[in-house]
């Protein structure tokens, strides 16, 4: 079936560091990729989407780019902010969705210092 | 629009106790679904509704956990009898089928079964 793995955490950095956390997807055919962030106590927001091959999302300085041929959507920022710390989700629907549900990673806890 | 409310924002009980937990959907959103969150099991999908009809319950835990939807607008899990090991993160989140399938979080309930 469908799966979402991402890469172990928690990740830490310092301010200003590059981020990359990895997401690979199984799925038949081309499924939407999500990414979401969850902010300490809160629930998830989506963060950006791509709903086909080569298309970037992007939102807050954060960009992901869905490529099949590896069939990865890495998410990256090019430099961090303490309030960055959070837990990201990649997330995908799939092709043909009759459900309407998401599969979800396990999810990779981010710790920006100072 | 007030984005998808959920109460109690924390609930404290005893053993034994029913537990019930209350959504409301963003207004005009057909599916509902209702996510445990715990840090050894991490985000966990229990169930979900298509305009109001369960669709798959197949992450219900077991029988002392129940959801129903009465009406486009409200929904309730019950957890009856609560056990420690219920202890978790609930989350309840809505989408829109022509929206892309983006599911919108609520803010969680945080129970805790002494």
């Amino acid at each position: 079936g469908d799966s979402v793995t991402q890469m172990e955490g928690p990740v830490t950095l310092s301010e200003e560091a590059f981020l990359t956390i990895n997401c690979t997807y199984t799925a038949t055919g081309y499924p939407s990729l999500f990414w979401y962030v969850q902010y300490p106590g809160e629930g998830l927001q989506l963060l950006l989407k791509a709903t086909k091959a080569d298309d970037k999302g992007s939102n807050k300085g954060f960009e992901a780019t869905y490529r099949k041929e590896t069939t990865s959507f890495h998410l990256e920022k090019g430099s961090v902010q303490v309030s960055d710390s959070a837990v990201y989700f990649c997330a995908l629907s799939p092709l043909y969705n009759q459900g309407g549900k998401l599969i979800f990673g396990q999810g990779t806890e981010l710790s920006v210092k100072p | 629009d007030a984005g998808v409310i959920q109460s109690p924002r924390h609930e404290v009980t005893e053993m034994g106790q029913e537990v019930t937990l209350r959504c409301k959907p963003i207004s005009g959103h057909d599916y509902l679904f209702w996510y445990r969150q715990t840090m050894m099991r991490g985000l966990e999908l229990l169930i979900y509704f298509n305009n109001n009809v369960p669709i798959d319950d197949s992450g219900m835990p077991e029988d002392r956990f129940s959801a129903k939807m009465p009406n486009a607008s409200f929904s309730t899990l019950k957890i009856q009898p609560s056990e420690p090991r219920d202890s978790a993160v609930y989350f309840c989140a809505s989408s829109l089928v022509a929206g892309g399938y983006e599911q919108f979080f609520g803010p969680g309930t945080r129970l805790t079964v002494l």
